[in-house]
């Protein structure tokens, strides 16, 4: 059974970082593209940042380029995201997903459950 | 950036009900488009690819269609267990999705 287990979550005050983990399970880890995506309370989902199979290609949304990295230890399978410089706006459900292929130019076929960010002072 | 339109946001109608969802692009994306099913407190959860092709294990009332700028996805006899918000999400050029459609009864 594929499983994606996010952890790394909490709360930390604007101008912070947290590095979020994606532990992975039940496929060949470095055959699949990873992203993460995140939810705002209420709101729709915002694709942040994705990892090519290798780890070669990273890939940004602009609202995070800069602030956010993205990373991959094939051999633990697992996605990190590194996020620094944490502003009150990227508070939300961070959730990681793997793409149905190496790159990241294919549909998301199972995410994880999900971990909370807030970002507050 | 590829911007994904979708309407309406919200849509309340009855069980047993055709129900159509549509899904815009801001430029062709070909039939890089899957549509997903999220219920509240929980991951989205993958109903069809591909435009039109049916995620295994998806009951077969979900069809999705188009091509291009233009999509929707219909539910041939809508369900209980049918409501949700769903999303479309086009993954020609990395990542966009809609604003989602939250379905009610």
């Amino acid at each position: 059974e594929v499983q994606l287990l996010e952890s790394g979550g909490g709360l930390v005050q604007p101008g912070g970082s947290l590095r979020l983990s994606c532990a992975a399970s039940g496929f060949t880890f470095n055959s699949n593209a990873i992203s993460w995506v995140r939810q705002t309370a209420g709101k729709g989902l915002e694709w942040i940042s994705a990892s090519s199979a290798d780890g070669t290609g990273r890939y940004y949304a602009d609202s995070v380029k800069g602030r956010f990295t993205i990373s991959r230890d094939n051999s633990r399978n697992t996605v990190y995201l590194q996020m620094i410089g944490l502003r009150v706006e990227d508070t939300a459900v961070y959730y990681c997903a793997r793409e149905n292929g190496a790159y990241p130019r294919n549909w998301f076929d199972a995410w994880g459950q999900g971990t909370q960010v807030t970002v507050s002072s | 950036d590829i911007q994904m339109t979708q309407s309406p946001s919200t849509l309340s109608a009855s069980v047993g009900d055709r129900v159509t969802i549509t899904c815009r692009a801001s430029q062709s994306i070909s039939g890089w488009l899957a549509w997903y099913q999220q219920k509240p407190g929980k991951a989205p959860k993958l109903l069809i690819y591909d435009a039109s092709s049916l995620q295994s294990g998806v009951p077969s009332r979900f069809s999705g269609s188009g091509s291009g700028t233009e999509f929707t996805l219909t539910i041939s006899s809508l369900q209980p267990d049918d409501v949700a918000t769903y999303y479309c999400h086009q993954h020609n050029h990395l990542h966009t999705f809609g604003l989602g459609t939250k379905v009610e009864i």
